[in-house]
């Protein structure tokens, strides 16, 4: 099946720095990625969308000069919590629908990115 | 607003049959996805349903009623690595996923 991958799988920072998050898809094309953020035993929360050379579609309450996301191939997006802090330790992750399987369009996730500031 | 609602939390026996519900009220409808998500994993793909009906799959299998508003998902012959978190999903008329809190199910042997 489709695999979408994510870089790095955990990380631990300081709070003010910042953190780049890179969601790749192997072996498709990928013209649109989601970014989610999950707070634990909550839900996935959508935080923007991201399209291949061009701007990313934010959710309302995000901050778009705080996440950029930079979608700079069709296998390549990238998201960079600048000037973090602790509160927004949490779990990212990005996906990816795949097109033309079949009985609609599925979604894959990549492993996620777990960030701890400090 | 648009919102799902599915139980917080579900127990049941190894090697017996659960249902996990799903109700959702959305802006238009464009199918509805049901993932599993072990802790501290990212989601994995189930299931997807655009027509009303059951969809078979293994041990799980997915129903929806348009009408109704309504999914499940069903598991058959429990295993101890069921034991996740299930989500719900729909996809709205502007092809955004609204997702579900998520239920997390507790097998025990």
């Amino acid at each position: 099946g489709a695999v979408v991958s994510q870089h790095p799988s955990r990380v631990i920072c300081k709070s003010g720095t910042s953190v780049k998050i890179e969601c790749r898809s192997l072996d498709f094309q990928a013209t649109t990625m989601f970014w989610y953020r999950q707070f634990p035993k909550q839900s996935l929360m959508l935080m923007a969308t991201s399209n291949e050379g061009s701007k990313a579609t934010y959710e309302q309450g995000v901050e778009k000069d705080k996440f950029l996301i930079n979608h700079a191939s069709l296998t390549l997006s990238t998201l960079t919590v600048t000037s973090a802090h602790p509160e927004d330790s949490s779990f990212y992750i990005c996906s990816a629908f795949v097109p033309g399987q079949g009985a609609g369009e599925t979604q894959y996730f990549g492993p996620g990115t777990r960030l701890l500031v400090l | 607003g648009q919102n799902i609602d599915q139980p917080t939390e579900m127990t049941a026996t190894e090697g017996a049959i659960v249902q996990i519900n799903c109700t959702y009220q959305t802006s238009g409808f464009n199918g509805l996805f049901w993932y599993q998500q072990h802790a501290g994993e990212a989601p994995t793909f189930l299931s997807y349903n655009v027509l009303d009906g059951l969809e078979e799959k293994g041990r799980f299998s997915s129903f929806l009623s348009r009408s109704k508003g309504y999914s499940y998902l069903l598991l058959k012959e429990l295993q101890m690595k069921d034991s996740a978190s299930y989500l719900c999903a729909v996809m709205d008329s502007n092809y955004q996923l609204i997702w579900g809190a998520g239920t997390k199910l507790i097998i025990k042997p």
